[in-house]
């Protein structure tokens, strides 16, 4: 069974902390992607990358980065945590190979309280 | 820029038939998606659409037309698990991201 593994489902950090959100990956996907859910905004990108070392922003990179040094994980990274950054985070990959017609394949998330 | 639109919430009867209707304005697109997601869960795929038409699943289908910038997800026979979130996303470009909407909340009732 492929799966996305996101390496905490709940976390609490404190504001002005450095917060690594773990993702990996076992169905050798070149693209990976980290999303935040917030209720009444729905899914929106933060950052993706298409292969190892390389990364690309999304709609909302700020306050964040991210690292792909294995093709397997991605993580992302709050360089200082603060309360704003409250939400769902959802990581996800997907392949290249057509027909892309599967979609995405997500990991069960990790909601994240900063206090 | 992108914008994607759907309803914030459903109500329907266990039994029915139920369409969720997405509407959506895009700088190209390549595809689109429909994701189911339960409370607290990862969302998961349901469907997806490139040309025009209907494409049937079991008890769900989606439509699309890429003139009109229009998109539904029909559920027939509702079930009490079918109570949830439906996403619907638009791939754009040759880029492999999806842009979601804010999703439809659909609860079936007894």
């Amino acid at each position: 069974d492929v799966k996305v593994t996101q390496s905490s489902r709940y976390l609490v950090k404190r504001t002005g902390e450095k917060v690594f959100l773990e993702c990996v990956q076992d169905m050798d996907h070149e693209n990976m992607f980290w999303y935040r859910q917030d209720p009444g905004l729905g899914l929106r990108l933060i950052y993706f990358s298409y292969d190892v070392k390389m990364k690309e922003k999304g709609d909302i990179p700020e306050g964040y980065s991210v690292s792909r040094e294995k093709k397997e994980r991605f993580s992302l990274i709050l360089e200082s945590a603060s309360t704003n950054q409250t939400s769902m985070y959802l990581c996800a990959s997907s392949t290249r190979t057509e027909p892309f017609n599967y979609g995405y394949t997500f990991g069960s998330g990790t909601r994240l309280t900063v206090v | 820029g992108q914008n994607i639109d759907q309803p914030t919430e459903m109500t329907a009867t266990e039994g029915a038939i139920v369409q969720i209707n997405c509407t959506y304005q895009t700088s190209g697109f390549n595809g689109l998606f429909w994701y189911q997601q339960h409370a607290g869960e990862a969302p998961t795929f349901l469907s997806y659409n490139v040309l025009d038409g209907l494409e049937e699943k079991g008890r769900f289908s989606s439509f699309l037309s890429r003139s009109k910038g229009y998109s539904y997800l029909l559920l027939k026979e509702l079930q009490m698990k079918d109570s949830a979130s439906y996403l619907c996303a638009v791939k754009t470009g040759t880029a492999s991201k999806l842009t979601f909407g804010t999703g439809t909340r659909l609860q079936v009732t007894l």
